[in-house]
């Protein structure tokens, strides 16, 4: 049973646009949510986390907004570049000593010039 | 100077063989992590060991073996490799208690090919 899914394979922007990744969760217990970028042949790298106390955090041109009660989470770009072209991956942790992290399947970004 | 590093980048063999995948951390994190992206893209962590000690051990085939001989190292051996086994193995870190604010750094991937 998947617990954090990504329901939009894909999604394409004009560069200067808004991105919106979105994201939806099952586990009430999970505190933490975090977006990663990945590109090709590379490892995730972290972009931006958010506490399950917050409903918004942003850093730069990345903002995650979190609705506990619709469990809902969504990554906002602003404004997307050629460059934030990736696969974005939504994870979920409930914290606590492992901090395991559960990953949706992903959204591919295609940031048009 | 790479934080997380894994060997080797890709990995053909054949069914029946058995195979190690190396994975070294130089950010002093307590924590280390194997995850398993298969076909469908699908990122699922497999094990993960804090200060050398076995943490997490989802429901993977007794033929994968994590072993950690300390804190900064994190391989994994596979006994008797399936075509099934053929995916993208992920090793990464964190500092623990911190992977669910600051997230886990993780190394480049392993393409495993079981032929």
């Amino acid at each position: 049973d998947q617990q954090v899914k990504q329901n939009s394979p894909s999604l394409s922007v004009q560069e200067g646009r808004i991105s919106i990744l979105n994201c939806d969760y099952t586990n009430s217990m999970f505190d933490y949510f975090l977006w990663y970028k990945k590109y090709p042949a590379e490892g995730p790298t972290f972009l931006i986390s958010i506490s399950s106390i917050k409903d918004k955090n942003e850093d730069g041109r990345f903002t995650v907004f979190l609705n506990k009660s619709a469990k809902h989470l969504s990554l906002h770009i602003v404004p997307s570049q050629p460059g934030d072209s990736a696969v974005y991956f939504c994870a979920a942790s409930e914290g606590g000593a492992t901090n395991k992290l559960i990953f949706g399947t992903g959204t591919l970004l295609a940031v048009q010039p | 100077d790479t934080a997380v590093s894994q060997t080797p980048k890709y990995l053909v063999t054949q069914m029946g063989n058995d195979k190690s995948i190396k994975c070294e951390q130089n950010l002093g994190h307590d924590t280390m992590y194997w995850y398993k992206q298969d076909s469908k893209k699908f990122l699922k962590i497999m094990f993960s060991y804090n200060n050398k000690e076995l943490i997490i051990n989802e429901t993977v085939p007794n033929r994968f073996s994590p072993k950690s001989p300390d804190k900064a190292h994190l391989n994994l051996h596979i006994n008797s490799l399936e075509l099934g086994d053929s995916a993208v193995y992920f090793c990464a870190s964190s500092q623990a208690g911190q992977g669910g604010v600051y997230g886990y750094t993780f190394g480049s991937g392993t393409r495993l090919t079981v032929v």
